[in-house]
């Protein structure tokens, strides 16, 4: 198992910027999920996806756009973050007894 | 709806002692239960699980955990700590055979300092 690949490993934005986030897993899993960590907080869970459709949306502000072209890639797109936006962001994949395989994460700042 | 405690937020042991994390779940049903550990600047890695069957669950890096339902834990351990060991470990309980299975329930995590 090859794991999972996430993109960039660390960004620095405004909080006018747009960048975007990328994961791509080679474990041949159906579900991708993207996970927010910050200081002091437990993990959140952001996006589900299963077979490349959406299947929950925990909440999360329309500033975070995911997109799953296929079940090996994720994206998160970013515009217009909040300082407190920034985290480590985590994706991850998972078989369907729903053990997660997590990247190593993209460290965000938002200036 | 389903929660995780871990009430420890950070523990010291030294090098070659034995290790214990403990962690409380709450659950509606048979639950499916994970250790993951994270060292710093990295993402989380699945140390073991459990699903059913054999209460004892063995693990990699020589952990193993213990379901003991009328507790409601799931309690990490390890006979000798390693220098390596030093990490932040999380319990999750996930939702099961179920398409959404990876959307677990973290707790707060326990930070293990590992003294020489």
């Amino acid at each position: 198992e090859t794991g999972v690949t996430q993109t960039p490993r660390h960004l620095v934005m405004g909080m006018t910027n747009k960048k975007s986030l990328k994961c791509e897993q080679h474990l041949g899993h159906n579900a991708m999920y993207w996970y927010k960590q910050s200081a002091k907080k437990p993990l959140e869970l952001m996006f589900v996806y299963n077979f490349k459709e959406q299947t929950e949306n925990n909440s999360v502000p329309s500033r975070f756009s995911p997109e799953c072209p296929n079940s090996s890639h994720l994206f998160l797109h970013l515009h217009t973050l909040q300082p407190e936006d920034s985290a480590l962001y985590l994706c991850a994949s998972s078989r369907i007894t729903g053990e997660l395989f997590f990247g190593e994460g993209s460290r965000l700042t938002v200036l | 709806a389903q929660s995780v405690t871990q009430p420890d937020i950070h523990i010291t042991v030294s090098e070659g002692a034995s290790l214990e994390l403990r962690c409380n779940y709450s659950y509606g049903a048979t639950p499916y239960l994970f250790w993951y550990v994270q060292s710093p600047g990295q993402g989380l890695q699945l140390l073991l699980k459990y699903f059913s069957g054999d209460t004892l669950v063995q693990g990699i890096k020589g952990f193993e955990a213990e379901f003991k339902r009328s507790q409601s834990s799931f309690n990490l351990r390890k006979p000798s700590v390693h220098w390596s060991d030093a990490a932040e470990y999380f319990c999750a309980v996930g939702a099961g055979w179920d398409t959404n299975a990876g959307k677990s329930t973290f707790g707060d995590g326990t930070t293990l300092t590992v003294k020489p």
